[in-house]
């Protein structure tokens, strides 16, 4: 089965930017379709953009374009999530997840990104 | 982008009984692509229920899902003390979207 392993908890000043990864084995890689999803505290997740590693193709969600990138690194497996432009209101626990027609099947343990001054 | 709502916010209820919780989507569902996952503290979500109605791999047969549209439903039949969780649905027809979550919590 596939597992996916994310970088550690981060804080970042307003108007920088993070960089997650997000490291899959277990599964074939460049078959794969990668989604990140965030959860604000006490809040339901939220959906953020996606790639299909084999095409090197994104979708992202519209709240989010300017200032969302997710990329890919077949050499090791990884694909990132970069948001620039941070707010106190992105601080979050960042996932990503294996989608399989749809459905997100397996998820990383989450990331903590903390917006702070 | 497809709203969905789920009811009620908090459901108390004790082991042994049936839990039945809803999510309504603010337009059709395409193909009634909906899914169910729940969520422990401190943990990511874990896929329950795809399709409306299909129970995940591994997920008991106390799980079961329905609804077709806009109004769909996660029924729990006889509560373990391992149940109790947030739930949340999810559409996949058009990108992606979540409710905002049940918990339930023990009474």
């Amino acid at each position: 089965q596939v597992q996916l392993v994310q970088s550690g908890a981060t804080v970042k000043k307003p108007g920088s930017s993070v960089k997650v990864s997000c490291k899959a084995s277990g599964g074939t890689f460049n078959r794969d379709t990668i989604n990140w999803v965030r959860q604000a505290p006490g809040q339901g997740p939220e959906w953020m953009g996606r790639i299909i590693t084999r095409l090197d193709s994104t979708t992202y969600a519209q709240k989010f374009l300017g200032r969302v990138a997710v990329t890919s690194d077949e050499s090791t497996s990884t694909v990132f999530l970069e948001l620039s432009s941070l707010r106190s209101e992105d601080t979050a626990v960042y996932y990503c997840a294996h989608e399989v027609r749809g459905v997100f099947d397996f998820w990383g343990q989450g990331t903590l990104v903390t917006i702070s001054s | 982008e497809i709203v969905l709502t789920q009811s009620p916010g908090t459901l108390s209820l004790s082991p042994g009984e049936r839990a039945t919780l809803s999510c309504r989507a603010s337009q059709s569902v395409i193909s009634n692509f909906l899914a169910w996952y729940q969520q422990k503290p401190g943990q990511a979500p874990r896929l329950l229920m795809f399709g409306a109605s299909n129970r995940a791999t591994g997920i008991p047969d106390r799980f079961s899902g329905s609804g077709s549209g806009t109004d769909f439903t996660l029924t729990i039949s006889r509560l373990e003390p391992e149940d109790f969780a947030v739930y949340y649905c999810q559409q996949y027809g058009d990108l992606f979207s979540f409710g905002q979550g049940t918990k339930l919590e023990i009474k």
